[in-house]
């Protein structure tokens, strides 16, 4: 069955503390993993699409990796305005099959 | 502004009542999908639209029905509302293209809550 996986759960850093969120994926046949920023009240927007291994992509502070098995967003010296839930997804079968999400939370 | 817009953005109705959520997308998409995401944040497909056809349906109840007049429009109806449909739905609209799988475009959502 395909799943995704994300951690941590949550994540508290300190401005200017830089970090990574994982994503872990099975799927059979990878067609694109996503990664979407979602802040409270508000529909996921989105940030990158990956669709083979060794890809990579940057935007700002946050650049996305790509493995055979999983997926990392790394956040480089992050702002308060960072702060959101960070959602991966894989698409399977025409639809995108979502992670829980990463909470994050970043500190002055 | 190019984007996906829902319509309402809370919609707190009794258990038994039937109430509709409408969704507009002016992206040119020409497919498009309902989510439903409950209190733990997960975020799950329902339907999926192309071209005004039903692609996905994913064990939904019989009691949530999606219309697509249109190429740009999908709405939800929703039949004799239960305590358990009380979340927020999210639409979505993307391009797709034969061998390629585009991101998806998310619209505000639309609180519902069942009394």
């Amino acid at each position: 069955e395909d799943q995704v996986t994300q951690s941590p759960e949550a994540l508290r850093l300190q401005e200017g503390e830089s970090s990574s969120l994982n994503c872990s994926y099975t799927v059979s046949g990878l067609r694109g993993l996503f990664w979407y920023r979602q802040d409270p009240g508000k529909g996921p927007e989105f940030l990158f699409t990956l669709y083979s291994a060794g890809e990579e992509k940057e935007k700002e502070r946050l650049k996305a990796t790509l493995t055979k098995k999983e997926s990392f967003l790394h956040i480089t010296a992050p702002k308060p305005e960072d702060s959101a839930t960070y959602l991966c997804a894989v698409h399977s079968r025409h639809k995108l099959i979502f992670g829980a999400g990463t909470r994050l939370a970043v500190h002055p | 502004d190019t984007a996906v817009s829902q319509t309402p953005k809370y919609l707190v109705t009794q258990m038994g009542n039937d109430k509709s959520i409408k969704c507009e997308q002016n992206l040119g998409h020409d497919t498009m999908y309902w989510y439903k995401q409950d209190s733990k944040k997960f975020l799950k497909i329902m339907f999926s639209y192309n071209n005004k056809e039903l692609i996905i349906n994913e064990t939904v109840p019989n009691r949530f029905s999606p219309k697509s007049p249109d190429k740009a429009h999908l709405n939800l109806h929703i039949n004799s509302l239960e305590l358990g449909d009380s979340a927020v739905y999210f639409c979505a609209s993307s391009q797709w293209v034969r061998g390629s799988y585009n991101e998806q475009f998310f619209g505000p959502g639309t609180r519902l809550t069942v009394l």
